[in-house]
């Protein structure tokens, strides 16, 4: 079973930092999301990406935030100037491809502003 | 705009009895269906997906849903529960249409066994 990879499983950092969350999508997969949980509340979308570019992005992913591809298989999660508000668990997902659609998430990163 | 809802907050149920988890959805077209499981602390893991087809899907750990398009709902059963079945459970639905989808969660339904 394919399985996507992120790293950190857990990142505690001070207001106003950078933090910078990783993910292994899925080989040869097209798209790549970004998803975050905070703590009881439902899970939001942030932030498509296809082929180096964003695709569609939800109004929670402002200008503190960025995607990158730096190495041609991992992607990346800034946050460029941490708020306690983003203390949440982080999941990048695969969303799978015919004939098999389906998403597959990794297994989180769980951020904590202080 | 799209919706999912989750009616129950909590369900408390004993071992061994059956379980039902309700969602229902507000969306233009048959969507893609998706029933999640979050255990405290951990990932989502995906339990069952209705893309077409039959209306009864089985998924893992002995669960099954069924679409019911008249009521714009895709409730999650299991005959019997066990103690490792508490957790959160989320529905999601996507948009049809390929690879490309973002998902609309539900706010979660937490089961709670009692021994």
């Amino acid at each position: 079973e394919p399985e996507v990879t992120q790293t950190p499983s857990h990142q505690v950092t001070q207001m106003g930092q950078e933090v910078i969350l990783r993910c292994v999508p899925i080989s040869n997969h097209l798209y790549f999301y970004w998803y975050r949980q905070i703590l009881g509340q439902k899970v939001e979308f942030l932030v498509s990406f296809y082929n180096n570019e964003i695709s569609e992005k939800s109004e929670i992913f402002d200008d503190q935030f960025s995607v990158e591809r730096p190495d041609g298989s991992n992607f990346t999660l800034k946050i460029r100037s941490t708020k306690l508000e983003d203390s949440a668990m982080y999941f990048c997902a695969n969303p799978g491809q015919a004939p098999n659609y389906g998403y597959t998430f990794g297994s989180g990163t769980r951020l904590t502003v202080v | 705009a799209q919706s999912v809802t989750q009616p129950d907050i909590h369900i408390t149920v004993s071992e061994g009895a059956s379980l039902e988890l309700r969602c229902n959805y507000s969306y233009g077209a048959t969507p893609y269906l998706f029933w999640y499981v979050q255990s405290p602390g951990q990932g989502l893991q995906l339990l069952l997906k209705y893309f077409s087809g039959d209306t009864l899907v089985q998924g893992i750990k002995g669960f099954e849903a069924e679409f019911k398009r008249s009521q714009s709902s895709f409730n999650l059963r299991k005959p019997s529960v066990h103690w490792s079945d508490a957790a959160e459970y989320f529905c999601a639905v996507g948009a049809p249409g390929g690879s490309n989808y973002q998902l609309i969660w539900g706010a979660g339904t937490k089961l709670i066994i009692k021994p």
